[in-house]
């Protein structure tokens, strides 16, 4: 099972700022990682697929990068409803298809 | 896209229960459908995935031989049959959609359902 760890586990950022979340993989996946956005109280919502590629309708704030073993996710010009926790999964090798544990964002 | 989830409930250890989900607005039979649930505060669990025709079916290991995941295209509607239920089977359970993006099958989960509380308790 590839086993995925996000980090940081908290992160608080001021509005208008930008936002970094990793997530690592115990090993390769290439470029087949997703993020999602799981606001309080909703089902995730899935931002990115194959490591880089919005979903429809997600904005440009949000972008994302990575290959093999090290992902980044990056949420710029910050705003109040990006609040939420921020989850990676990997779908390379599956089943099973893994999670990361999440990063909770805060908007200070 | 709309999957529209029913079932769940209190049961007690040992029990059944049967989630469905109604899916709109979308070829149902042309996608994979799959169940995650999330424990009460925790992460992301998959739990099956089932391919959108030929019965082809994978689970995790923590469900395999307990829950059964299977659809019904003539419905567009999923379910998940969950057998020998456990105190550690409480979580919040959502259906979801595999995407095609120009044809090809991604396996990642781009629509949700609203999720179904599913408590295992004496």
């Amino acid at each position: 099972e590839v086993v995925m760890t996000q980090s940081p586990a908290t992160l608080s950022v001021s509005p208008g700022e930008t936002a970094t979340l990793s997530c690592r993989a115990s090993q390769s996946v290439y470029t087949n990682l997703a993020w999602y956005q799981q606001r309080p109280g909703q089902a995730p919502r899935l931002l990115i697929y194959a490591s880089s590629t919005r979903a429809p309708g997600i904005p440009a704030r949000f972008s994302a990068s990575g290959f093999g073993t090290d992902f980044t996710l990056t949420i710029s010009s910050l705003q109040s409803d990006d609040s939420a926790v921020y989850f990676c999964q990997q779908y390379n090798y599956w089943p099973p298809r893994t999670f990361g544990q999440g990063t909770r964002v805060e908007i200070k | 896209v709309q999957l529209l989830q029913s079932g769940g409930g209190l049961e007690q250890p040992g029990g059944s229960l049967r989630l469905s989900c109604a899916a709109s607005g979308f070829t149902f039979e042309s996608h994979a459908m799959s169940w995650i649930r999330q424990a009460p505060g925790l992460g992301l669990e998959w739990v099956a995935t089932t391919r959108g025709s030929g019965g082809r079916t994978s689970y995790a290991d923590s469900v395999t031989g307990r829950f059964t995941i299977s659809r019904d295209n003539s419905k567009n509607t999923l379910y998940l049959q969950m057998n020998s239920l456990i105190p550690e089977d409480t979580a919040v359970y959502y259906c979801a959609k595999d995407p095609l993006y120009d044809n090809s099958w991604y396996a990642v989960f781009d629509y949700w359902g609203q999720g179904t509380l599913v408590t295992v308790s004496s």
